[in-house]
């Protein structure tokens, strides 16, 4: 299976503080990508870095991704109470498949 | 704004009664995803559409099937659902370029009594 883990499952933090969030996958990939989902709503697509690259910003959000580990991790700096949500890891195996997704993490940040 | 759309936000269905979800989006792209998420895990994908090629994942049940008329809307049908197809449904679509991921609905949340 193609799916990504997560860990930690769930994670507790404090404003202002970091949080970071791991994804494990099994097999070659063209692409690993992270989404955000609040309760009940749909996923929002944060960030997407290719196999070929190692690191990746966009404005709070930090990814790095090791092919040799078959891992990615997801940094989120200073953080906020809004950015409580789930985050999702989805890989696909080349341009044409589809993605697929890992479990997530449950990610709560406290005033 | 540019989205995905998907009616209603909420459904509640009878066991056994067949229901219709709807997806619309005004993105233009070509590609479509029905997925299926259960509490508290990952989004599994039911099929997708690439322009009107069908493409069913194998463990998709036949209960499920799912029609494009043209490239703005999508429907997902359950023809007989049971108590564990409760789930939240969530429509994507894809352009195919560029660093962008999926583009995804606010998602219905299916509840069967």
């Amino acid at each position: 299976s193609q799916q990504g883990e997560e860990d930690p499952q769930a994670l507790s933090i404090q404003e202002g503080e970091n949080a970071t969030m791991n994804c494990s996958y099994k097999t070659s990939i063209n692409n690993l990508q992270w989404y955000r989902q609040n309760s009940g709503r749909g996923l929002v697509h944060l960030i997407l870095i290719r196999s070929n690259e190692r690191e990746k910003h966009s404005g709070r959000l930090r990814v790095t991704l090791d092919t040799s580990k078959k891992s990615s991790s997801l940094l989120i700096t200073a953080s906020r109470a809004a950015d409580t949500a789930s985050y999702f890891c989805a890989t696909d195996a080349n341009r044409y498949s589809t993605l697929t997704f890992g479990k997530g993490t449950m990610l709560l940040v406290s005033p | 704004d540019a989205m995905v759309i998907q009616n209603p936000r909420y459904q509640v269905t009878q066991f056994g009664k067949p229901v219709t979800l709807s997806c619309s989006q005004t993105l233009n792209h070509n590609v479509m995803y029905w997925y299926q998420q259960k509490s508290s895990q990952a989004p599994k994908l039911l099929f997708h559409y690439y322009d009107k090629d069908f493409n069913n994942e194998a463990d998709t049940p036949d209960n499920f099937q799912s029609r494009r008329p043209n490239t703005s809307f999508c429907f997902l049908d359950i023809r007989s659902p049971g108590l564990g197809d409760a789930a939240m449904y969530l429509c994507a679509t894809f352009g195919g370029t560029g660093n962008y991921g999926y583009t995804f609905g606010s998602g219905t949340r299916l509840t069967v009594v």
